[in-house]
């Protein structure tokens, strides 16, 4: 079945770099999203993308849809202590039900002050 | 605006025994979905509610089910539990019934089968 390749599995990075982060897949979407969650916390939507090539920004946050449509990445500009948590990436083809919706596994981000 | 409610958020069941949790979506919300998240398997879709209606269904045995009220609130049972049904359980609501893959979520109902 379909599935999303998200990397890396963790980083450790210190406050004030920058991270990037992508997910892949060999299914073509024409959408890709990308979720937060905190601990002991339900994920949260940070960003959705709709157009292949389009690149989009939430603030220190920045995601791109793949030209290819197959991956997306996330980068996050001059990481703060509370960006801390676990990343996903979903991707579908939208319409129709839910159900269609996929995610990666996650990328889980520690953030040393 | 209040947010998804799940309760409860903590319970410990043993096998053999069967669970009901609820979700409350955001007012206006119409599409309701469950997610079961385990270390393993990540977020797993086990269905889709929409107007009282399941609209879909993930890969999970009968065991699970679900039904959507009048007033959209939600609720999924899994009869004759197993260890491995111990995940976090979570809701999300949407507010249309084309899915744009934009779900919020609530906190999530933590199960633990012993």
């Amino acid at each position: 079945g379909q599935q999303l390749n998200q990397s890396p599995q963790s980083m450790f990075i210190q406050e004030g770099e920058d991270v990037s982060m992508n997910c892949t897949s060999s299914s073509i979407f024409n959408t890709w999203l990308w979720y937060k969650q905190d601990p002991g916390e339900g994920p949260v939507l940070l960003i959705a993308l709709y157009k292949a090539g389009e690149l989009t920004s939430n603030g220190r946050l920045t995601a791109q849809f793949g030209i290819t449509r197959k991956d997306s990445f996330l980068n996050i500009s001059a990481s703060i202590p509370s960006d801390v948590g676990i990343y996903f990436c979903a991707a579908q083809n939208y319409g129709g039900s839910q159900g269609n919706l996929i995610f990666g596994k996650g990328t889980k981000l520690s953030v040393k002050p | 605006k209040a947010g998804v409610t799940q309760t409860p958020r903590y319970l410990i069941k043993t096998r053999g025994q069967q669970v009901t949790l609820s979700c409350s979506p955001i007012s206006g919300h119409r599409s309701v979905s469950w997610y079961q998240q385990t270390p393993g398997q990540g977020l797993q879709f086990l269905f889709e509610y929409f107007s009282e209606t399941q609209r879909n269904k993930g890969n999970f045995p009968g065991r699970f089910s679900g039904r959507q009220f009048s007033n959209s609130r939600s609720e999924m049972n899994v009869s004759t539990l197993e260890l491995g049904d111990s995940a976090l359980y979570l809701c999300a609501s949407s507010p249309s019934g084309m899915n744009t893959g934009e779900l919020f979520f609530g906190e999530g109902s933590r199960l633990t089968v012993l």
